[in-house]
């Protein structure tokens, strides 16, 4: 079955620390972002990424960092440089062109910071 | 700047009863719109779409409607059930060619059985 897959689905920082999440696809998707939500803000783009070793920021990038070495990995560092971290965060992905059917998304990882 | 915008952060509705999710946008350049559905603790999933050339697209008890001359699309539920219970994410992609959908805030509506 394909998928894409979020881990670990919780997550609990120490403040100052940085903290990798792991996004991985077998569906052969070209494109994979990364999501962040908040009670009542939806959902917003922190990186998204049309090609391996490309990627580009969202609407909220600071703070967080990505990298694509491989088409089927998209992971996400939340770093110390990130302000308000604790939220729960999506990853998707698609196929280019973007169709009607928009994205595929993981089960989220829940980052809470103590 | 909010160019997707769902002014309704709740919605209750009784069981059998339809349920209507609103949508608005500012910008006249999104080609297709689509709805996600999505739980507590989980990804959002894809429930039905719509392309800016049509009016209506219907999908068993789903039905959304856009008024382009509004900007405004909307999302029916007849009947609604209580596994509807969720919140309901609309999103439009632009045609400026990035490769994203722009997301609303959500909506939770709860079905009341």
């Amino acid at each position: 079955d394909g998928g894409i897959t979020q881990s670990p689905k919780y997550l609990f920082r120490k403040e100052g620390q940085n903290v990798t999440l792991s996004c991985e696809q077998n569906l052969n998707h070209d494109a994979m972002y990364w999501y962040r939500q908040d009670p009542g803000q939806g959902l917003r783009l922190i990186y998204y990424s049309q090609i391996v070793n490309d990627f580009q920021k969202g609407d909220i990038a600071e703070g967080y960092s990505v990298s694509r070495e491989k088409k089927e990995s998209f992971p996400l560092t939340v770093t110390s440089a990130q302000k308000n971290p604790t939220a729960f965060y999506l990853c998707a992905s698609s196929r280019l062109p973007l169709g009607s059917n928009g994205y595929t998304f993981g089960s989220g990882t829940r980052l809470t910071v103590v | 700047d909010q160019q997707v915008k769902q002014n309704s952060p709740s919605l209750s509705v009784q069981e059998g009863r339809i349920s209507i999710l609103n949508c608005d946008y500012t910008n006249s350049m999104f080609d297709y719109f689509l709805w996600y559905k999505k739980y507590p603790a989980e990804g959002p999933t894809f429930l039905i779409s719509i392309s800016s050339i049509k009016d209506k697209n219907e999908d068993g008890r789903f039905t959304v409607f856009l008024n382009k001359s509004a900007k405004h699309l909307s999302l029916h539920i007849v009947p609604s059930q209580p596994g509807d219970s969720a919140v309901y994410f609309c999103a439009a992609r632009a045609t400026s060619g990035t490769y994203k959908y722009i997301f609303g805030t959500g909506t939770r509506l709860k079905v009341l059985a």
